[in-house]
């Protein structure tokens, strides 16, 4: 059981490239989310998703998109990269409504992200 | 707003020295509070789940406690392994989106 696993660990773009980092998760989770954590700002939602074909806005989605195809897999694209967005990107898997006792959320190990 | 506001911001402790961290929250019908610990370099680790005012919930030298406004994180005989950032986040009902207060960090020094 790998719970959230996160792809590339670290990543270095130039501005104006793009990418997309890769989330999975094997514990057939509804809902997942991404977030960006920044010294002083703490985590910050960018996208989420309940379910297959179902995405939203989180607090911070400019210069993001997101697709939700399959329950597993929650890719981030990065559409245009600027400087702003060099942060440390999370993916988190999460039971809510599973009945009390039974919500959790679980978190990927991290994508460092640095945009020169 | 939801907010969720996380004190101290850092906390420095000698072993064995016992505190408590707290999480106020203003989450309109909140249906949970998550706890989590968060190390250097790695994704943040669930700890806990609160439902409902007065339930406590324990891991070890840890103790996790919500009232109607807040919770704390009460630590007992803190170890330097204990060292950590500590986060927790609020949800209401009906909603899938969590808030997340920006976390204490703890030391404890041997």
């Amino acid at each position: 059981n790998a719970g959230v696993t996160q792809t590339p660990k670290f990543q270095v773009l130039k501005t104006g490239q793009s990418m997309t980092l890769q989330c999975a998760q094997d514990m057939n989770h509804e809902y997942m989310s991404w977030y960006r954590q920044d010294p002083g700002m703490g985590l910050r939602l960018i996208h989420y998703s309940v379910g297959a074909g179902i995405t939203d806005q989180g607090e911070v989605p400019n210069g993001y998109n997101v697709s939700r195809s399959t329950t597993e897999d929650f890719p981030l694209r990065l559409l245009s990269a600027a400087p702003s967005q060099t942060s440390v990107y999370f993916c988190a898997s999460t039971q809510l409504a599973g009945g009390p006792g039974t919500d959790t959320q679980y978190f990927g190990p991290g994508t460092r992200l640095t945009v020169l | 707003e939801d907010q969720v506001t996380q004190s101290p911001e850092a906390l420095r402790l000698q072993e064995g020295e016992s505190s408590s961290l707290n999480c106020s929250y203003t989450v309109s019908g909140l249906r949970g509070l998550f706890w989590y610990r968060q190390d250097p370099g790695k994704g943040p680790e669930f700890l806990f789940t609160l439902y409902s005012a007065g339930e406590e919930k324990e891991k070890e030298r840890l103790k996790a406690t919500l009232t109607k406004k807040e919770s704390f994180l009460h630590i007992t005989a803190p170890k330097p392994e204990d060292s950590a950032t500590y986060l927790c986040a609020g949800y209401r009902g009906g909603s899938e989106k969590l808030v997340f207060g920006k976390g204490t960090k703890l030391t404890v020094n041997p």
